[in-house]
């Protein structure tokens, strides 16, 4: 199965400074590289994603970054704002045709006013 | 669009009962569900995947018999926690794939806790 590492556990900026979440994977044939958001005793919900067809997507001020050849993504936040506070996980897809995500350990992102 | 509901939200039962949970795709059809458990400040770790008309794929360590699964409509999959221990208390998140695309759209969990 899919091995995910998640990088740094907790992450406190503050606000307006910019906010860098790393994730390894194993799997070299995973093909689909989302983020989630949870706040807490929510759904994770979905705020960017990327397909290994491409090296950066951005949407305002989140952008996600692939590296396939070193099997690594990152999460970018700029002009982070206290709302942005929430535990963030990367949860790349299996290689194989089952749809599976497998969620990182997660990373607590506060920022403070 | 790509609303998923799950009901109840909460729920508190003796140990030894029974306790189904529902999740639904409101505005979309799935064939392809997932369930997930989460424990307090941990990740979400998946417990099975359930298809349509056919039976659940569970992970490994997780037991089939104690975790039932049905997903007997295009819209509809349930979980059933049979004979719950305390535990099983804990924060059920399903999931589901809209059509053949990649994202999973998250229901708003249900939190089980077990006397």
């Amino acid at each position: 199965g899919e091995n995910v590492e998640q990088h740094p556990s907790t992450l406190s900026v503050q606000e307006g400074d910019s906010a860098v979440i790393k994730c390894t994977y194993s799997d070299s044939a995973s093909n689909y590289f989302p983020w989630y958001k949870q706040e807490l005793g929510k759904r994770p919900q979905l705020i960017i994603d990327i397909r290994s067809n491409v090296g950066e997507k951005k949407d305002q001020r989140i952008a996600v970054t692939l590296n396939k050849t070193a099997k690594h993504f990152s999460l970018h936040i700029t002009e982070t704002q206290p709302e942005d506070s929430a535990v963030y996980f990367c949860a790349p897809k299996d290689g194989g045709s089952n749809y599976k995500l497998t969620f990182g350990k997660g990373t607590l992102l506060t920022v403070n006013p | 669009g790509a609303v998923v509901s799950q009901h109840p939200s909460w729920v508190i039962c003796k140990s030894g009962t029974s306790v189904k949970i529902e999740c639904r795709s409101l505005d979309f059809q799935a064939t392809t569900m997932f369930w997930y458990r989460q424990f307090p400040k941990q990740s979400l770790m998946l417990m099975a995947t359930s298809n349509e008309g056919s039976k659940a794929t569970y992970e490994q360590g997780v037991e089939k018999d104690k975790f039932l699964i049905n997903h007997a409509s295009l819209t509809l999959s349930t979980l059933t926690v049979t004979s719950a221990h305390p535990e099983d208390s804990s924060f059920y998140i399903c999931s589901a794939l809209r059509g053949s695309t990649d994202t999973q759209y998250f229901g708003p969990g249900t939190r089980l806790t077990v006397l």
